[in-house]
């Protein structure tokens, strides 16, 4: 069991770049989530997927979009990004039938925006 | 908006020594969960406390919940160098399953 599994761990863009940042589980959850994380803020959330064909927003979600491709992928694009994006980004999972679970993460995406 | 506020943000202490952290929220909660992040990883769950809880124990982790004061504790007894890390309290409030989590302690583990 791989776990969570995000791609690319690092990435420098110029501002107006776009990418998409991967996120894999292995585990059969049902739900998926997007955080980033910058210094003296803690983790924000960005979207979230409830199921597969589900999405909706977190507390940050301007700036971004979201797919749940199927139910082990979930993938977050930035269309233009801003030097205000740089951050580390984190994907989660939680076990399916957990109304209170634990959230399992991926190791982060460090994304620079010059 | 943050949920949760760590205290203190950083803690230094000799290996042996109990570490405590505090954690303080606004709103109602479901529960409330405790991760710890070594550098440059991911999160990692360590307790999770339901709010009709007031303790919990896991290993060398103590964990409170007082409800009436929107605040728990982390207590790590006898720590260890390995212990270094940040620590983060993240509140459960409603359904989605969503956690809002605080801006963390982060603890240095001396030898």
């Amino acid at each position: 069991n791989a776990g969570v599994t995000q791609t690319p761990k690092f990435q420098v863009l110029k501002t107006g770049q776009s990418m998409t940042l991967q996120c894999a589980q292995d585990m059969n959850h049902n739900s998926m989530y997007w955080y980033r994380q910058d210094p003296g803020m803690g983790l924000r959330l960005i979207y979230y997927s409830a199921s597969e064909g589900t999405t909706d927003k977190g507390e940050v979600p301007n700036g971004y979009n979201v797919s749940r491709l199927n139910k082990r992928e979930f993938s977050l694009r930035l269309e233009s990004a801003a030097p205000s994006q740089t951050s580390v980004y984190f994907c989660a999972s939680i076990p399916q039938g957990t109304n209170t679970g634990e959230l399992f993460f991926g190791e982060g995406s460090r994304l620079t925006v010059l | 908006s943050q949920q949760g506020e760590e205290d203190p943000q950083a803690l230094s202490i000799q290996e042996g020594e109990n570490a405590t952290m505090n954690c303080s929220y606004k709103t109602s909660i479901n529960n409330l969960q405790w991760y710890r992040q070594n550098s440059g990883r991911g999160l990692v769950h360590l307790i999770l406390i339901r709010s009709n809880e007031r303790e919990k124990h896991s290993g060398r982790l103590r964990v409170t919940l007082d409800t009436s004061k929107k605040s728990s504790s982390l207590l790590i007894t006898a720590s260890r160098a390995a212990d270094t890390a940040s620590y983060f309290c993240a509140t459960g409030t409603g359904g989605g399953n969503k956690l809002t989590f605080g801006t963390g302690t982060q603890l240095k583990v001396e030898l």
